[in-house]
Order: C-alpha cells, then sequence, then structure tokens
C-alpha cells in the first residue's frame, strides 16, 4: 500500500534559523497536504498542493511539490516560538485516501 | 459556524471494557474520517464515510471496532472489548470534498489500563 515517510522526526533550531521538513511517497501523488498540530491539539490545515513542481508561499512557510510528484517539502525561513508543533504531510494517492507521513515535531529554542 | 466537535475528551477504562467515542462534523459535510495517532506515531487512517455509507474501512485493526454513521450525521466508534494496544487518540474529521482539506476535532484520548 500507499506509504509516505517524513524526516527528520525531530528538530531543534534556535529562533531565527531556518527549518525543512521532507516528505517521500513510495507512489505517486494527486495531491498533497499539510497540517500542524500545537502541542496538545488537533492537526490545522495549512495548504495543499497539486501540481508537478508546485511551490507556494505563506508568509515564511514554503511549500514545495516535486516534479515527480512522489515528494515534498516545507520551509520554514527565520522560525518563531508561535512554529512550535509538529507538522504531517499527508498524500493522496491511487486509493484516495490522505496518508499521513508520521510527522516532524520543531522544537524552537528561544 | 462550529467545527467537528468529539467526545468525550479523555477515556480512562479497563482492558474488556467497552468505549464508545462520538463525532459531530462540519454541518454540509458529506465525508467524514476517523483516524488515531498512537504513542506520538503517525497519524493512521481507519475509515472514511460519505454520508451514512462506508467508503472505505480498510484501516480498521480489527473486528472488536465498529463504526457507524446514523442518517449522515454524527458517527460513533465503538471498541469493544477494548485492549491495551487500542490507547492512542482517536481523531475524527470532516471534509466537503473527498480528498480535500480535512478539519479534524479536538480528539478524543483513550487509556486502557
Amino acid at each position: 500500500g500507499q506509504q509516505v515517510m517524513q524526516i527528520p522526526q525531530y528538530q531543534h533550531v534556535q529562533e531565527g534559523e531556518d527549518f525543512t521538513t521532507y516528505c517521500n511517497s513510495s507512489t505517486t501523488l494527486s495531491n498533497i497536504q499539510w497540517y500542524k498540530q500545537r502541542p496538545g491539539g488537533h492537526p490545522v490545515f495549512l495548504i495543499q498542493l497539486v501540481k508537478s513542481g508546485e511551490v507556494k508561499k505563506q508568509k515564511r512557510l514554503t511549500f514545495q511539490f516535486g516534479e515527480a510528484k512522489k515528494n515534498s517539502s516545507l520551509h520554514i525561513t527565520a522560525t518563531q516560538t508561535t512554529d512550535v508543533g509538529t507538522y504531517f504531510c499527508a498524500g493522496s494517492g491511487s486509493a484516495r485516501q490522505l496518508t499521513f507521513g508520521s510527522g516532524t515535531q520543531l522544537t524552537v529554542l528561544p | 459556524e462550529a467545527g467537528v466537535t468529539q467526545f468525550p475528551s479523555h477515556s480512562v477504562i479497563e482492558k474488556g471494557q467497552t468505549v464508545t467515542l462520538r463525532c459531530d462534523p462540519i454541518s454540509g459535510h458529506d465525508n467524514l474520517y476517523w483516524y488515531r495517532r498512537v504513542m506520538g506515531k503517525e497519524i493512521k487512517f481507519l475509515l472514511h464515510f460519505v454520508k451514512e455509507s462506508k467508503q472505505d474501512e480498510s484501516g480498521m485493526p480489527n473486528n472488536r471496532f465498529l463504526a457507524e454513521r446514523t442518517g449522515g450525521t454524527y458517527s460513533t466508534l465503538k471498541v469493544q472489548p477494548a485492549e491495551l494496544e487500542d490507547s492512542g487518540v482517536y481523531f475524527c474529521a470532516s471534509s466537503l470534498l473527498w480528498a480535500g482539506e480535512l478539519f479534524f476535532g479536538e480528539g478524543s484520548r483513550l487509556t486502557v489500563l
């Protein structure tokens, strides 16, 4: 079945440093979504990417979808303490159900 | 507009007991999903309803889990009898479109002792 792998599992950064999390699928995806879960909270939708090679920006966050539609990345520029949480990618393929990655837990040190 | 609501927020039961979790999706969302996150690992798909029909229940671990969505509104997930490995956070989510943006509830944390 479809598998979505995400690295790194944990990342500690100093406030102001950049952060990137990577997502790789075993199969070609029709779309990929990114979610953020704050500590003790629930996943909240950030963005959806559909097109091959697509790049979208939300303020300090940059999302990319690979040319082969099998990988994606989320990059945060100049992290802030409010960026703390776990970031999940979730891909939809032939099964049409979203398969979530294992998440990257981001800690931002002040 | 009310979001996805789940009840209870936390349940502690003993092995062998029964627990029923409830989810009220966003009004108008035909798609309702149950997910589970165990021990901080990935969010695993359990099943998907479209209105009152089970569209995909391939993620249900075994026949101790039973999900229903009467009348295509709220949904329940029953675990009977509960085992230790069932502990985790059960998230419900709803969406307007199939495989579209998911709106998650706050989750129901289940602890089986």
